[in-house]
């Protein structure tokens, strides 16, 4: 089975701050690991995605995660927060394909961005 | 990019009727669908994986005859609430799988449609 644990269901920062939202999985076969963002009343946007290769994935809006399997973790982070980046984020974990597929989601962080 | 669009994006029906929410995928075909509810400040949890020609797969605890789920061509999958009651009221969800067998599990999601049952 697996599960995603965020620490954290509210995180604030400043604008300019550096914004870190943690992630730990569980998982008992090789993660693909997913950070999601939702604004009010929206879907899900995709933000990045790990599955093989490079453990540090870059994904859109200057947003960044490192896959670290020693600590089952994959953070996500941004340099400097913008008023724009206040939103939900959900971490997400799914086995590889052919496997168990289903995506996991953990409860969320809500990013609030002060002026 | 790939697009899911869900209609209708809000609904406001009385108890006992029926509602139906359709998903889908504008510029890609989609064989597997997924429908997720979202409670008020809570992640998103997984109703059911929506197979087209073939019977939804239903996660544990949801009750099939309550969400009809029907996945009748490559680009439509809808959901029917039968029966709604005012613990139906949800933030409703659906999914697309794209980018496999070259990606991996990546999802394209809708919109979501608010159903209030009054």
């Amino acid at each position: 089975a697996q599960s995603v644990t965020q620490l954290g269901s509210h995180v604030s920062v400043s604008e300019g701050a550096l914004v870190l939202l943690r992630c730990n999985y569980s998982s008992s076969v090789p993660p693909y690991l997913f950070w999601y963002v939702q604004y009010p009343n929206q879907g899900l946007q995709l933000l990045l995605k790990y599955t093989t290769g490079a453990t540090l994935v870059k994904g859109i809006n200057g947003f960044e995660a490192e896959f670290k399997k020693s600590e089952t973790s994959f953070h996500l982070t941004k340099p400097s927060a913008h008023m724009s980046d206040a939103a939900e984020y959900f971490c997400a974990v799914s086995g590889v394909p052919g496997g168990s597929e289903k995506l996991v989601f953990g409860k969320g962080t809500k990013l609030t961005v002060n002026p | 990019g790939a697009v899911v669009s869900q209609h209708p994006s809000w609904v406001i029906c009385k108890s006992g009727t029926s509602v139906k929410i359709e998903c889908r995928s504008l510029d890609f075909q989609a064989t597997t669908m997924f429908w997720y509810r979202q409670f008020p400040k809570q992640s998103l949890m997984l109703m059911a994986t929506s197979n087209e020609g073939s019977k939804a797969t239903y996660e544990q605890g949801v009750e099939k005859d309550k969400f009809l789920i029907n996945h009748a061509s490559l680009t439509l999958s809808t959901l029917t609430v039968t029966s709604a009651h005012p613990e139906d009221s949800s933030f409703y969800i659906c999914s697309a799988r794209t980018g496999y067998p070259s990606g991996a599990n990546v999802l394209t999601f809708g919109a979501g449609s608010r159903l209030t049952v009054l």
